[in-house]
């Protein structure tokens, strides 16, 4: 079982919905990063949380410790949001090293 | 944006002949790594780097070696290239802290194809 699972792997949605990326991990944490790639393109980090809620224009990104599992919102999404969405978490232990998801594909049609 | 470029950006090779990929940082951070990206997989860490002449394996290190005779520079090398290591690469690097305090920032990519 991989340590950080993400749901769905593929999404399409229609511009202007409300979109939700699901990340579950299996380990201890000190923090959870989102990660955007555009295709063909290099890899930039949206987020990086270890409690509670961050906001980024039409970005949202949640984090239950407890519950071990983090979401992130895209409100009123639009065809430029068309992208890979990747989790990683920083791990507690072995120098604090990313354990990555294999993240969603997100395609917003016009 | 911080500043780590990577050369080659597209490589294509032979099965059997060395390659070397270099990761340049402007920013003077102690930790570098070295990640694959292959369809079906996450990125995966090769290896890492958490000083000059300072490194470790991640979890495919097989086939690949790395050094750090620099803060700035991250080479890593396949020795004798093989069919399995065509992917893209990515470099990275970690800015100073602990825990909820660490951002990571990634390179470009190299695209590599292994005939």
């Amino acid at each position: 079982k991989n340590e950080v699972e993400q749901s769905p792997q593929n999404l399409t949605a229609q511009e202007g919905e409300f979109i939700t990326i699901n990340c579950s991990y299996s380990v201890g944490i000190s923090a959870l990063h989102w990660l955007q790639q555009h295709p063909g393109g290099g890899i930039v980090s949206l987020f990086m949380l270890s409690s509670g809620k961050k906001k980024h224009g039409r970005l949202i990104a949640t984090i239950n410790i407890q519950e071990k599992h983090s979401s992130l919102h895209i409100t009123a999404s639009h065809p430029r949001d068309s992208a890979v969405y990747i989790c990683a978490v920083r791990h507690g232990g072995s120098q604090g090293n990313l354990i990555f998801g294999k993240g969603t594909k997100l395609s917003v049609k016009p | 944006d911080a500043g780590i470029t990577q050369s080659p950006r597209h490589k294509v090779t032979e099965t059997g002949t060395p390659v070397t990929l270099r990761c340049h940082q402007t920013e003077n951070h102690r930790y570098m790594y070295w990640y694959r990206q292959d369809p079906g997989h996450g990125l995966r860490l090769i290896h890492y780097s958490y000083g000059v002449k300072d490194t470790d394996k991640g979890e495919v290190s097989d086939g690949y070696s790395v050094s750090r005779s620099k803060t700035e520079d991250f080479l890593l090398t396949l020795e004798s290239a093989t069919s399995s290591q065509t992917s893209v690469y990515f470099c990275a690097i970690r800015t100073p802290g602990t825990g909820a305090y660490n951002e990571q920032f990634f390179g470009p990519g190299t695209r590599l194809t292994v005939l």
